[in-house]
């Protein structure tokens, strides 16, 4: 356990539906990274938070998707009319220099 | 040309001999080095980071960097069954306090008892 925690850890839903998921982070740290990896795959950067700032966004990231980090703390990932291609792991990892990830949320889009 | 490369394998080592991972980079200005072993269908963790050239060891682990050459590698010595798993490179460039972290798409290891 590294200290990052996910929720849900498991995600089932009807395309067309949104999700969010949650990101608690380790509490010093003030780096905050969202992931999706697919099966063969190595993570894919999605957006970087630094404190409650979003300071990075991947183009690969459309406009469904939406991210916040309120007072720097918690941060929570939003996916709008979910597709099949959404389906991944979304990690969540947390750092001052080194990354430590969470346990991943798995989404399955039906 | 994919800015972090690592064969994918899968690479077949027996038990008890040395399993070797290489990853090669393209962004010369790149600072640390991270390798994660990923279990499958679970999360990246830590193995170990380096980032200056030369060896670094932890354990079973070492980790070689040659910058002129844009090249990491991992060593783990003594090779377990429970060392079988897929292994990331990962790569950091940091400026103006922003990280810029690149994974590679990693290499799958199986240990043969």
């Amino acid at each position: 356990d590294t200290g990052v925690s996910q929720d849900p850890r498991h995600k089932i839903t009807k395309r067309g539906q949104n999700v969010t998921f949650r990101c608690d982070p380790i509490s010093e740290h003030n780096r905050l990274y969202w992931y999706r990896q697919t099966l063969g795959q190595g993570p894919e950067f999605l957006t970087y938070f630094q404190n409650e700032a979003q300071l990075e966004k991947s183009r690969l990231l459309s406009d469904r998707f939406s991210a916040e980090r309120p007072k720097g703390s918690f941060s929570t990932l939003e996916i709008q009319r979910t597709e099949q291609g959404d389906s991944a792991m979304y990690l969540c990892a947390s750092s001052l220099t080194t990354q430590y990830f969470g346990p991943g949320t798995r989404l399955l889009v039906l | 040309q994919k800015e972090v490369e690592q064969n994918s394998g899968p690479l077949s080592v027996p038990e008890g001999a040395i399993a070797s991972l290489n990853c090669t980079y393209s962004d010369r200005g790149s600072q640390s080095f991270f390798w994660y072993r990923q279990y499958s269908g679970k999360s990246p963790e830590l193995i170990m980071f380096i980032y200056s050239n030369g060896d670094k060891e932890d354990g079973r682990f070492t980790a070689q960097l040659n910058k002129a050459s844009q090249y990491v590698s991992l060593l783990i010595r003594d090779s377990q069954p429970s060392d079988s798993a897929t292994y990331l490179c990962a790569v950091i460039r940091e400026s103006g306090g922003y990280q810029k972290v690149t994974f590679g798409t990693g290499t799958k290891l199986q240990v043969i008892p």
